[in-house]
């Protein structure tokens, strides 16, 4: 059974940094891409930032981009995420995901983990 | 590439049977995705490809479309039907998604 457990937010200042974790079990990590997708409270779905198999290829969006860093350990089944200079508007439930190991939809999500930023 | 999901909310009753759309700013060809959201849950994938069925989905459940229109029907609705619908293009970066749909009991 496919499993992702998302781990680390919680509330942080304006400014400061927070890593999230993802860690998967079920499946072999190492053949699939792997996402970040966010919720804001009471808001739709946003993609975040997207990493290959290999973690040679790494994508963002436009508002994270120079401050949010997507990595993975495949030894570990770990997937991450570094947030860095975090804004009032980060402030949403992160999702982990994989995708099909073809196209970048989102197969199988964690439950998520909430981040709030605010002073 | 934007997509707009119409409507933004469907009020009906249960074993009606309805079509939600999305529509593309630009050609995608069939890389769209629908996912369901129910309240304080994880989204889950419903068709993938625009009409390819999902393992473990109701057959009730099918999409159709491509190029920039696509519907997700739903045929006979459930109640445990009533939540929120997404669609999502992989067909370039950015990856986006709708604004959803919310399904509501009429």
């Amino acid at each position: 059974e496919v499993q992702l457990v998302e781990s680390g937010g919680g509330l942080v200042q304006p400014g400061r940094s927070l890593k999230l974790s993802c860690a998967a079990s079920g499946f072999t990590f190492s053949n699939y891409g792997m996402h970040w997708i966010r919720q804001a409270p009471t808001k739709g779905l946003e993609w975040v930032a997207s990493i290959s198999p290999s973690g040679g290829s790494t994508y963002y969006r436009d508002s994270v981009k120079g401050r949010f860093t997507i990595s993975r350990d495949n030894a570990k089944s770990t997937l991450y995420l570094q947030m860095d200079s975090l804004r009032s508007e980060d402030t949403a439930t992160y999702y982990c995901a994989t995708d099909d190991a073809i196209s970048y939809y989102f197969d199988y999500w964690g439950q998520g983990v909430m981040v709030t930023v605010s002073s | 590439i934007m997509l707009t999901q119409s409507p933004a909310t469907l009020s009906v009753t249960p074993g009606e049977s309805i079509s939600l759309s999305c529509r593309a700013s630009q050609s995608i060809s069939t890389n769209l995705h629908w996912y369901q959201q129910k309240p304080n849950e994880s989204p889950r994938v419903l068709i993938k490809y625009a009409s390819q069925s999902i393992s473990g989905i109701p057959s009730r459940f099918s999409g159709s479309g491509s190029g920039t229109d696509f519907t997700l029907n739903i045929n006979r609705v459930e109640p445990e039907d009533f939540s929120v619908y997404y669609c999502q293009q992989s067909n370039s970066w950015p990856l986006t998604f709708g604004s959803g749909t919310k399904l509501e009991i009429k």
